[in-house]
């Protein structure tokens, strides 16, 4: 059964600290890696999508990479606008469904 | 573009009322996903289509939950009777074929 397990789940940073969030996960053939952002009361965001182990995608201050068997997302030198929750999902081979993890909550402070 | 909508954003009910959840997806997308979200079990795919046709439809936890999708601008998700514990927020999203989906800003639902 296909797993993505997030960590940590909660994240506290002062503004400019700059750190990664962790996603591991388990997939029978992996087609696709991807990265939301999400708002209080509001719908995920997309951000990336990775493909192969080794690809890389930025986006302002952040910076997403591909292993194997986990994802990191990159922030760096994060201010407060960038406090959400950020959600990896993975798809499978199988179909078209993503498969969430639970996600990390990130809060900047000045 | 509009990105998906859908309605009505809050709805409060009491146990045993039939709920109805409703999406528009982004023109041109032919796959649309029903997600629920709780702080429990974070999101869960309920049911998705593909050209109208439900595909996988093994997410829905039991017969009281039904989707429907006439045409390819409409869906919508019952449940029937509702229960306190269908409590959640509940999104719709879209797609092109195997690309990163777009999500709705979600249905928040309470039932007491």
């Amino acid at each position: 059964e296909d797993q993505v397990t997030q960590s940590p789940e909660a994240l506290r940073l002062q503004e400019g600290e700059s750190s990664s969030l962790n996603c591991s996960y388990t997939v029978s053939g992996l087609r696709g890696l991807f990265w939301y952002r999400q708002d209080p009361g509001k719908g995920p965001e997309f951000l990336f999508t990775l493909y192969s182990a080794g690809e890389e995608k930025e986006k302002e201050r952040l910076k997403a990479t591909l292993t194997k068997k986990e994802s990191f997302l990159h922030i760096t030198a994060p201010k407060p606008e960038d406090s959400a929750t950020y959600l990896c999902a993975v798809r499978a081979n199988s179909g078209y469904a993503l498969n969430f993890g639970k996600g990390t909550s990130l809060l900047v402070t000045p | 573009d509009a990105g998906v909508i859908q309605s009505p954003r809050h709805e409060v009910t009491e146990m045993g009322q039939e709920v109805t959840l409703r999406c528009k997806p982004i023109s041109g997308h032919n796959s649309l996903f029903w997600y629920r979200q709780t702080m429990m079990r974070g999101l869960e795919l309920l049911i998705y289509f593909n050209n109208n046709v439900p595909i996988d439809d093994s997410g829905m936890p039991e017969d009281r939950f039904s989707a429907k999708m006439p045409n390819a601008s409409f869906s919508t998700l019952k449940i029937q009777p509702s229960e306190p514990r269908d409590s959640a927020v509940y999104f719709c999203a879209s797609s092109s074929p195997r690309r990163e989906q777009f999500f709705g800003p979600g249905t928040r639902l309470t039932v007491l």
